[in-house]
C-alpha cells in the first residue's frame, strides 16, 4: 500500500532550536509538496518540488525555513531557529507524473505536528 | 491566480438526510478540481476529482459532486448522510498543469445521530 510518510509525527521544541521534519514520497512520484495547516490560516503553500528541482518557496520565511530534496526518496523541511508561531501541523505530498499535465491527484503524508514554546 | 471559496465553516446535517459542502472556485483557465476529507489527527485523503467531460463526478464513500461551469462551483453531496462522514472537507483548485493544489478554508461536517 503506497503512501507518504513523514516524520517525526510529533514534536514539541524550544524557541529557537532547530527542526527537522522528513518525508518519503510514494515510489516514483516526480512533484512533492510541503503545506503547512493551522485553524487560522488553514492550509498554506510552503514549498515545492518536481523531479528534486525547487520550483516554488515563496510560501516560506527565508530566513528560517529551507526545504530540499537530497535525493528522489527524501524532502525536508528545516526551521532554524524555531518560533512559537511556527506552531502547526506540517503535511507533505507527492503526486505523480501526468501525461494530462495536473489532473493526478496529491497524496498526502499523515503530518508532523509542531509545537514551539 | 487561482482561488477557492468555502462559504460555510460549519454544515450540520441529520444521519440518513443528504448533505451538501459547498465550493466556488476562481481560475484563469480549465479548472481541476478537487475534494478532500480530513479525520482528526490524519492527513488528508482524496475524495473524487473533475477534469474534464462528465459534470457529475462519483468519487469514494458514496460522495459525488456536480461542476457547475457557468457557476463557478464544485459542491460536494451525498444522498444520505453517516455520522461516520463527520470530517473537515477541502475543496481544492489548479488551473491545468502539474501547479500546485490552492485549497480552500475546509468545511466541518457534522451528521447527527
Amino acid at each position: 500500500d503506497a503512501r507518504v510518510t513523514q516524520t517525526p509525527r510529533h514534536k514539541v521544541t524550544e524557541m529557537g532550536q532547530e527542526v527537522t521534519m522528513r518525508c518519503q514520497p510514494i515510489l516514483g512520484h516526480n512533484t512533492v509538496f510541503w503545506y503547512r495547516q493551522t485553524m487560522m490560516q488553514g492550509l498554506e503553500l510552503l514549498a515545492y518540488f518536481r523531479n528534486r528541482a525547487p520550483l516554488d518557496d515563496s510560501g516560506m520565511p527565508k530566513d528560517r525555513f529551507s526545504a530540499e530534496m537530497p535525493d528522489a526518496t527524501l524532502a525536508t523541511l528545516k526551521i532554524q531557529p524555531s518560533e512559537p508561531r511556527d506552531s502547526a501541523v506540517y503535511f507533505c505530498a507527492s503526486g505523480p507524473r501526468s501525461g494530462t499535465g495536473g489532473a493526478g491527484e496529491l497524496f498526502f503524508g499523515e503530518g508532523s505536528r509542531l509545537t514551539v514554546l | 491566480a487561482q482561488s477557492v471559496a468555502q462559504p460555510e465553516d460549519q454544515v450540520n446535517v441529520a444521519e440518513g438526510n443528504p448533505l451538501t459542502v459547498k465550493c466556488t472556485y476562481s481560475v484563469s483557465g480549465n479548472p481541476y478540481l478537487f475534494w478532500y476529507v480530513q479525520y482528526p489527527n490524519r492527513g488528508l485523503q482524496f475524495l473524487l476529482k473533475y477534469i474534464t467531460g462528465d459534470n457529475l463526478v462519483k468519487g469514494s464513500y458514496g460522495f459525488e459532486a456536480e461542476f457547475n461551469k457557468s457557476q463557478t462551483s464544485f459542491h460536494l453531496k451525498k444522498p444520505s448522510a453517516l455520522v461516520s462522514d463527520s470530517a473537515l472537507y477541502f475543496c481544492a483548485v489548479r488551473d491545468g498543469g502539474n501547479t500546485p493544489l490552492v485549497f480552500g478554508k475546509g468545511t466541518r461536517l457534522s451528521v447527527i445521530a
